[in-house]
């Protein structure tokens, strides 16, 4: 099955710095690699996703890339502010495999 | 658009006991997939229906079972409960063969 590796654990950073969190996937097969906001009390939410046949996407101040060679993909968070601050989720198809999460928090 | 339901909100048992979840998906999607996200810890799959039928099972042990309904609503049940059950149990709804899952509250499970 798909294993799924996430770095760093947890991420703290200066409002208004960039972020970044990277994973690792197993399974060559997999196609679908979406990412994941999770606030604290709250479900986990879609905030971006990208498919294997691009390269990067980018939503706002949120971009993902991916890397299927090397088989990882990374979240870039820009111009951070505190309401960044949540754990983050890379997953990956088939059967969406979620990685181990990044909490992230911005400090103001 | 109704989103995803999971009832109850907050669930007590005790040790040895049996705890029912249940998830409504959202109108129209047709797989349900199961989490537990045990405190502090990431996202575990379960478990994965689709069209009434148990298409994969995470790594967890048989007393983790569940089933989906015609109406494409699904149960989770576990039996023999033991301490470390105590979690977060998401469940998650798409189209079949879609890659887009929207993921409902939760059932907070706490076994005492």
């Amino acid at each position: 099955g798909e294993n799924v590796e996430q770095h760093p654990s947890t991420l703290s950073v200066q409002e208004g710095d960039s972020a970044v969190i990277k994973c690792t996937y197993s399974d060559s097969a997999s196609n679908y690699f979406p990412w994941y906001k999770q606030e604290l009390g709250k479900r986990p939410q879609l905030i971006i996703d990208i498919r294997s046949n691009v390269g990067e996407k980018k939503d706002q101040r949120i971009a993902v890339t991916l890397n299927k060679t090397a088989k990882h993909f990374s979240l870039h968070i820009t111009e951070t502010q505190p309401e960044d601050s949540a754990v983050y989720f890379c997953a990956a198809e088939d059967k969406l495999s979620f990685g181990a999460g990044t909490t992230v928090t911005v400090r103001a | 658009e109704a989103g995803v339901t999971q009832s109850p909100t907050h669930l007590i048992k005790t040790r040895g006991q049996q705890a029912t979840l249940r998830c409504s998906p959202i109108s129209g999607h047709t797989s349900v997939y199961w989490y537990q996200q045990a405190l502090g810890l990431g996202l575990q799959f379960l478990l994965w229906y689709d069209e009434g039928e148990e298409r994969n099972r995470g790594n967890f042990p048989p007393r983790f079972s569940g089933r989906q309904f015609p109406n494409y609503s699904s149960e989770l049940n576990v039996n023999a409960l033991e301490l470390e059950d105590s979690a977060l149990y998401l469940c998650a709804s798409s189209w079949t063969g879609s890659n887009g899952y929207t993921f409902g509250s939760g059932t907070r499970l706490t076994v005492v």
